[in-house]
């Protein structure tokens, strides 16, 4: 169904390193988000993609909408302390009747630790 | 930067009583929804709120919860009959635009729920 599978679950890196996470589905989204929540707060948006095979960068952060719209990644280059936090993917599924929905589905979330 | 406020940050009510949470959400925005996160898990979509009416719900929000936009500013969830199932973070949030594209939503930092 409209379900985001999120991987991996969490990630243990040293300073500097790169870091990529992906989020898959069966179903076809029209919007993909990239989110980052820190403990106690809401998400937090990074990046958005609006349109099949667009790639978005913001910083240090790098993000694809996959070309058949069921899929997206999210990269982030030399990471650095403050990168800790848990990244969601969250997707607007497409429907048949309504050509979007307005709802966020959202992947499980992946917990990146960084060791300075 | 607008942001969307929630009220209060933190919550505990005995199983059976009715809750009330309370947002704001920023002043030019028209929709407006309600998601829950259990603890450790995902977020996931409640209610959409658009021209003072449902319109979009989850199976999750059953008839023991409800919304409202008493005014002009405040967005309410109210669960009428506490179960501790119902003990989770709930993030408010609000948009610009709806469908296809729609430019991310803005969430507060969340509303913590706790039934003892």
């Amino acid at each position: 169904g409209q379900q985001l599978n999120q991987s991996p679950q969490s990630m243990f890196i040293q300073e500097g390193e790169d870091v990529s996470m992906n989020c898959t589905s069966s179903s076809i989204f029209n919007t993909w988000l990239w989110y980052k929540q820190e403990p106690g707060e809401g998400p937090v948006l990074l990046i958005a993609l609006y349109k099949a095979g667009e790639l978005t960068s913001n910083g240090r952060l790098t993000a694809q909408f996959g070309i058949t719209r069921k899929d997206s990644f999210l990269n982030i280059s030399a990471s650095i302390p403050s990168d800790v936090g848990i990244y969601f993917c969250a997707g607007q599924p497409s429907t048949v009747t309504q050509g979007g929905s307005e709802k966020l589905v959202f992947g499980k979330g992946t917990k990146l630790t960084v060791n300075p | 930067e607008p942001e969307v406020t929630q009220t209060p940050s933190h919550q505990v009510t005995q199983m059976g009583q009715e809750v009330i949470l309370r947002c704001v959400p920023i002043s030019n925005h028209l929709y407006f929804y309600w998601y829950r996160q259990i603890l450790g898990q995902k977020v996931e979509f409640l209610v959409s709120f658009y021209n003072n009416e449902i319109s979009e719900k989850s199976e999750i929000f059953d008839d023991q919860f409800s919304v409202e936009r008493p005014d002009g500013s405040n967005f309410t969830l109210k669960i009428r009959s506490t179960k501790l199932e119902d003990s989770a973070m709930y993030f408010c949030a609000s948009s610009e635009t709806r469908g296809e594209a729609n430019y991310g939503y803005t969430f507060g930092s969340g509303t913590r729920l706790t039934v003892v």
